[in-house]
C-alpha cells in the first residue's frame, strides 16, 4: 500500500544533541512538507519541498534542517539551536487533485527533550 | 498574513444533539479543507471544499464554504461518541500557493 512512514514513533532527546526525523513516501508525490504540532494548538510548517534538491523555510524553520537528495525521501533534523523542540512532528506529501491541495499524512513522531 | 481561525476551540456535547464548528479566514481563497485528529494521530482529511456555495456531507458531517464571507462551517447532526476528535480547517490563499495555513483546532467532546 501507498503511504507516508514516518520513523521513529517515539524519539528522546537530551538538550545540546542533534536528531534526525525520518520521512519516506512511496506515492511519487513532488512535494513534501514538515509541520510541528504543539498541545492544544494547530499544525506550524517548518520547511517543504517541491521538487528534489530544492527546500523553502515555512513559518518556524529556525533551529531545524532538511534535505531532499530523494523524491521518496525528506528527512529533518531537529538542531540543539532549536530552544523548545518537545513536539509533535507530522510529515505530509501533497498532490492536486481536481484543483485540490490534498495532504497525506504520515503517523507522526514524537520528539521528548529530557 | 493568512490567519484562519476555528471557534469554538473546545466542545463538549451530549450523544443526539447538533452543532456547528465555524472557521474564519483572512484572505481571499476558494479552497478549504476539514481534517479530523485522533487523540495521539495524524490527520485524516475529511473535505475540501473548492468554490463559493460548496457543500459536501458524509455520515453526521456536513460542510460548507462561503467565500465571499471567508467562512467555512462542519454542522454535526444528532452526535455520536465516535465523533470525538479534533477539527482543523486549513486555507491555502493566492499568495501562499500551495502551503496550506491551518486553524487551531476544535476539540470535540462527545459525552453518552
Amino acid at each position: 500500500d501507498g503511504g507516508i512512514t514516518q520513523s521513529p514513533k517515539y524519539l528522546f532527546r537530551k538538550e545540546g544533541q542533534n536528531v534526525t526525523l525520518s520521512c519516506e513516501q512511496n506515492l511519487n508525490h513532488d512535494a513534501m512538507y514538515w509541520y510541528r504540532q504543539d498541545p492544544g494548538q494547530g499544525l506550524r510548517l517548518i520547511y517543504y519541498s517541491q521538487i528534489v534538491n530544492d527546500f523553502q523555510k515555512g513559518d518556524i524553520a529556525e533551529g531545524y534542517s532538511v534535505s531532499r537528495e530523494k523524491k521518496e525521501s525528506f528527512p529533518l533534523t531537529v538542531t540543539s539551536a532549536q530552544k523548545n523542540p518537545t513536539a509533535f512532528y507530522l510529515c505530509a506529501s501533497q498532490r492536486w487533485v481536481d484543483g485540490a491541495n490534498v495532504l497525506t499524512f504520515g503517523a507522526g513522531s514524537r520528539l521528548t527533550v529530557l | 498574513e493568512l490567519k484562519v481561525e476555528q471557534n469554538p476551540l473546545f466542545l463538549s456535547m451530549q450523544e443526539g444533539k447538533n452543532y456547528t464548528i465555524y472557521c474564519n479566514y483572512s484572505t481571499t481563497s476558494d479552497r478549504l479543507y476539514w481534517y479530523r485528529q485522533d487523540p495521539g494521530k495524524s490527520l485524516e482529511s475529511l473535505f475540501v471544499l473548492l468554490s463559493n456555495g460548496a457543500v459536501k456531507q458524509e455520515g453526521r458531517l456536513m460542510a460548507s464554504l462561503d467565500t465571499k464571507a471567508r467562512l467555512s462551517t462542519l454542522h454535526i447532526t444528532a452526535a455520536v461518541h465516535d465523533l470525538s476528535a479534533t477539527y482543523f480547517c486549513a486555507v491555502d490563499g493566492e499568495t501562499s500557493g500551495s502551503r496550506l495555513t491551518f486553524g487551531e483546532g476544535t476539540q470535540l467532546t462527545v459525552n453518552p
